[in-house]
């Protein structure tokens, strides 16, 4: 069955530093992969996607994700953490199978700490 | 340049009453989704239509109703509320592969 893990319910990084918010999935055929941030009491925003080409696409608030598909993963990365980064993140993919319909990570809490 | 529309954004029900949550989008999309949010749950499909006249079930379709009269609108209707409904709800939109677009959510509370 195709399904997304989002393997750590919170990350905790210090301002300044490098940040890594994993997910990898488990889909038949292509994949297209989604992140997108929630704010608290907001709706979900779009950060970035791949559909195909460059496996390295960058995205909104200086955001960028790596599809390796060897390892079925899509982790989102940040070179250098910002205080105002701290949100929940999601991991979603659309596949055929599931008539493109978004299958969703359980959600990764990131906190940035000053 | 409104995106998804959702209202209302709170209400509070008492068990056994119905309402109609609404949700309409401006870009033409022909993906529209209903979500809801509890906590540490994630988002649960509730229902989704990929055209006009089609509607489909999600993971979580029991006691919600849909219809997609018009590519625009989306309703969700709740047919007879329970405190389990208690949760945030989330309309979406987008074309087959690419983003989706999300309201800023409905608070719904069931008394």
């Amino acid at each position: 069955a195709q399904s997304v893990a989002q393997p750590e319910d919170q990350v905790n990084v210090a301002e300044g530093n490098p940040l890594t918010v994993k997910c990898t999935y488990s889909v038949s055929g292509n994949p297209y992969l989604f992140w997108y941030v929630q704010y608290p009491n907001r709706g979900l925003q779009f950060l970035l996607k791949y559909i195909t080409g460059d496996n390295l696409v960058k995205g909104s608030y200086g955001f960028e994700a790596e599809f390796n598909k060897s390892q079925t993963s899509f982790h989102l990365k940040k070179p250098s953490a910002l205080v105002s980064d701290s949100a929940l993140y999601f991991c979603a993919v659309r596949d055929r199978v599931s008539n493109y319909q978004l299958i969703w990570g359980a959600g990764t809490k990131l906190i940035i700490k000053p | 340049n409104a995106g998804v529309t959702q209202t209302p954004k709170f209400q509070v029900l008492k068990t056994g009453q119905s309402m109609t949550l609404q949700c309409a989008q401006d870009m033409n999309h022909e993906y529209m989704s209903w979500y809801r949010q509890d906590p540490g749950m994630g988002l649960r499909l509730i229902h989704y239509s990929v055209g006009a006249g089609i509607t489909d079930q999600g993971e979580v379709p029991n006691g919600y109703n849909v219809s997609r009269s018009t590519t625009e609108d989306f309703p969700l209707r709740l047919l007879s509320a329970a405190p389990s409904q208690t949760s945030v709800y989330f309309c979406a939109s987008s074309y087959s592969v690419g983003e989706a677009f999300f309201g800023q959510g409905t608070r719904l509370t069931v008394v």
